[in-house]
């Protein structure tokens, strides 16, 4: 089936750095991929909408200049957190739409733990 | 916009069946899903809902009723190994700059106990 892979799995930085996650689709390609947010024993918020080879779509309430994603080929969008402070720690997971039993459906990767000290 | 409400803990034993509901007010409708999370971990397709009905897929079936609103996962023989988050998500109508987006609920973290 289908495997989105999401590097780095688990990150530790410092209040004001950046980091960058990036996530890529196997054997399949990608036009659009979604990034998500999810805080402690709740469940996943839709940041970003990534769009190969245009500007990514946020939600309402996301910033564009913290959180920018890029999505630069049909296998791999990037999210880089800028100038990152403890508020932004949270569990960040990319996903890209295959086919499953039929049907369209979002396959996730693994996720990317982000503590900011 | 969507509302999506699930319970947030259930407790089963194992072999038993459990019902997971999920109730949702949306502005358009294009299919339900139910993912299972394990703690720490990413979630995991489990079924898909478009048209009234029940779907079932080995241990696991999932109901829809689009005029309620409502839809149900069933989980059969239940197993240890079942003890995670179960996540109502429903997609809307396709929008511009990317097509279909799925809303998740809180979802539903369920105990299975021996």
């Amino acid at each position: 089936g289908a495997v989105v892979s999401q590097h780095p799995s688990r990150v530790i930085c410092k209040s004001g750095t950046s980091v960058k996650i990036e996530c890529r689709s196997l054997d399949f390609q990608a036009t659009t991929m979604f990034w998500y947010r999810q805080f402690p024993k709740q469940s996943l918020m839709l940041m970003a909408t990534s769009n190969e080879g245009s500007k990514a779509t946020y939600e309402q309430g996301v910033e564009k200049d913290k959180f920018l994603i890029n999505h630069a080929s049909l296998t791999l969008s990037t999210l880089t957190v800028t100038s990152a402070h403890p508020e932004d720690s949270s569990f960040y997971i990319c996903s890209a739409r295959s086919v499953n039993s039929g049907a369209n459906v979002l396959t996730f990767g693994a996720g990317s733990r982000l503590t900011v000290l | 916009g969507q509302n999506i409400d699930q319970p947030t803990e259930m407790t089963a034993t194992e072999g038993a069946i459990v019902q997971i509901n999920c109730t949702y007010q949306t502005s358009g409708f294009n299919g339900l899903f139910w993912y299972q999370q394990h703690a720490g971990e990413a979630p995991t397709f489990l079924s898909y809902n478009v048209l009234d009905g029940l779907e079932e897929k080995g241990r696991f079936s999932s109901f829809l009723s689009r005029s309620k609103g409502y839809s149900y996962l069933l989980l059969k023989e239940l197993q240890m190994k079942d003890s995670a988050s179960y996540l109502c998500a429903v997609r809307g109508i396709a929008v511009t700059g990317g097509g279909n987006k799925l809303t998740f609920g809180t979802g539903t973290q369920l105990k299975v106990e021996l």
